[in-house]
């Protein structure tokens, strides 16, 4: 069964740092790409990046919103996730959820799996 | 980046019923787009793949179509768990971007 838990979540001032991680089980870590979306409590979906797998050397995509801000890494080794959040705003606050993607037949990644979030709030 | 807009962004429904939510891409994804289910409180659920392939698991009652442009999801004989937001998402390139969703409620 395929699992994804995210952690690291809290309160945070506004302008410091933040490390999130997701822990993924159920499946070859390494195959898949992964991603981060988040969502203001009560409001819509907004992707912030994602990171490909190892056969694509694990290059990354970023949001505009949060490019030069957000780093997102993984460790095979632990089959984790993870988010490097700096700089935070307090429009940053959210539900951040990890999520696996899987492939389609013509070699596009869709978002498969999710977890169940974990929240950030950034405020003074 | 491609708007994604979604109508209607509520619409309210009665058990049994058939409902129709569309989404309009500011420009051509080919058929590169996905639907999403989620629920108060939970995360979001994947549906529907490349327009119109059901995820694993997701029953026949779901129906994604369309291509370009214009794209429709279908749910037939609506149960009450099916009451929740739906997310149509632009997969044609980054940033991959969502629609604004629509609430399907009960009547």
């Amino acid at each position: 069964e395929v699992q994804l838990v995210e952690s690291g979540g809290g309160l945070v001032q506004p302008g410091g740092s933040l490390r999130l991680s997701c822990a993924a089980s159920g499946f070859t870590f390494s195959d898949h790409y992964m991603d981060w979306v988040r969502q203001v409590p009560g409001k819509g979906l907004e992707w912030i990046g994602r990171i490909r797998n190892k056969a694509k050397s694990y290059t990354t995509e970023y949001a505009a919103s949060v490019k030069g801000r957000f780093t997102i890494s993984r460790e095979e080794a632990t089959n984790s996730l993870y988010l490097q959040m700096n700089s935070l705003k307090p429009e940053d606050t959210a539900v951040y959820y990890c999520a696996r993607a899987s492939s389609d037949s013509s070699g596009y990644y869709y978002f498969h799996y999710w977890g169940r979030g974990t929240l950030v709030t950034v405020s003074s | 980046d491609i708007q994604m807009t979604q109508s209607p962004s509520s619409l309210s429904a009665s058990v049994g019923d058939t409902v129709t939510i569309t989404c309009r891409a500011s420009q051509g994804i080919r058929n590169h787009l996905a639907w999403l289910q989620q629920k108060p409180g939970k995360a979001p659920k994947s549906l529907i793949y490349a327009a119109s392939s059901l995820q694993s698991g997701v029953p026949s009652k779901f129906s994604g179509s369309g291509s370009g442009t214009d794209f429709t999801l279908t749910i037939s004989s609506l149960q009450p768990e099916d009451f929740a937001t739906y997310y149509c998402q632009n997969n044609d390139g980054y940033p991959l971007t969502f629609g604004g969703g629509t609430k399907v409620e009960i009547k």
